[in-house]
Parts: C-alpha cells; structure tokens; sequence
C-alpha cells in the first residue's frame, strides 16, 4: 500500500542531544513536509522540499535541520538548539488527488519528548 | 487574528445528530482542505475543494469563494466519529498550506 511512514512513533530527547525523525514515503511525491504540532495551535510548517537535494524553512525553522538526498526520505533532526522541542511532529508529501488538484497525505506522526 | 478560523472549537453531540463545523479564511486560496485527526495523531484528508460541494458517505463539504466561507456537515453522526477536524488553506502567494486550529467533536452513543 502506498503511503507515508513515519518512525519512530514516540520519541525522548535528553537534554542537549540531537534527534532525528524519519519520513518514508512510496507515493512517487517530488513535494515533502514537515509540520509541528502544539496542543490549541494549528500545524506550523518546519521545512519542506520541492524536489530532490532542494529544501525551504517554513514558519519556524530555528533549531531544526532536513536533508533530502532521496526522494522517499525526509529526514528531520531536532537539535540542541531547540529550546522546546516537545510537540507532535507530522511528516506531509503532497501529489494529485483523485480528482485533480494537489492533495496532501499524512503520516502517523512522531511524538517527541524532552526528559 | 488567525488566518484560518474554525467554528466551534469543541463539540459533543448524541448520535444521530446532524453536525456542522464552519471554516472562514482572510486569504486567497485555491483549495480548501478537510482533515480529520484522530486520537494517536494519524491525519487523514477528507475532501479537497476549489468551489461548490463534495460528499462522501455521511460527510458533506462545501466552499463559498466569495464569502471564504467552508462547511463540513455529517449527517446521522456515529461515535467513531469523534476525532478532530481541521480545515487547512491552500495559499496561492505563499504555496503552503495554512492550518485553523481544529475543531474536537465527540459524539457520544
């Protein structure tokens, strides 16, 4: 089945450590995303990719990095200088939906936590 | 002042009823989506629209461009139902998507 699929599903960043969150996606999707989610607030856009080795900050970039050497992957590392990285992370690839237009897909999520 | 406002909030219902969640935006857009989150977080897209109405089983959507104005109504509501509904804005200036804030429904048997 075609999909996204995020790993791992709950996530403990020690103090001053940096974590990475993986996206996997087989839809054939050039367009990436990655989204923050924080309890009342809607998702806030991190960083996305058009294409292959070509990224953007979003909203709220600062202590986050991406790479995107492939395009099933989209890797994202929470660093050290991010002072509040707890929130629920959502990885998006978008392509055409069924009936036209560009759709965005989902996956399940990375719940990250700070000990 | 959000760019995406979503009405109401929060929302319980007994089965059966007939729910609506509202969506109004303050900019131009050339899609309107409808997500549905449930709890564990998992997102799934429920209709995309550029104009008129779309339905799908119980669920029902609808996009007036000239007022910015979107609906999302689900007919004979069932508790598995319960989850949070998103409205989100495809910008044409910016190429992003622009979240509301969700709106929780829980519709109890």
């Amino acid at each position: 089945d075609g999909g996204i699929t995020q790993s791992p599903k709950y996530l403990f960043r020690k103090e001053g450590q940096n974590v990475t969150l993986s996206c996997e996606q087989n839809l054939n999707h050039d367009a990436m995303y990655w989204y923050r989610q924080d309890p009342g607030q809607g998702l806030r856009l991190i960083y996305y990719s058009q294409i292959v080795n070509d990224f953007q900050k979003g909203d709220i970039a600062e202590g986050y990095s991406v790479s995107r050497e492939k395009k099933e992957s989209f890797p994202l590392t929470v660093t050290s200088a991010q002072k509040n990285p707890t929130a629920f992370y959502l990885c998006a690839s978008s392509g055409p939906g069924v009936q036209g237009g560009n759709i965005q897909y989902f996956g399940a999520g990375t719940r990250l936590s700070v000990l | 002042k959000n760019e995406v406002e979503q009405s109401p909030q929060n929302l319980t219902a007994q089965e059966g009823e007939f729910i609506t969640i509202n969506c109004s935006y303050s900019v131009g857009i050339s899609a309107l989506h409808w997500l549905q989150q449930h709890p564990g977080g998992g997102i799934v897209s429920l209709f995309m629209l550029s104009s008129g109405k779309k339905k799908h089983g119980r669920l029902i959507a609808t996009i007036n461009i000239q007022e910015k104005h979107s609906s999302l109504h689900i007919t004979a509501s069932h508790p598995r139902d319960s989850a949070v509904y998103i409205c989100a804005v495809f910008s044409y200036n910016t190429d992003k998507l622009i979240f509301g804030t969700g709106t929780r429904l829980q519709v109890f048997p």
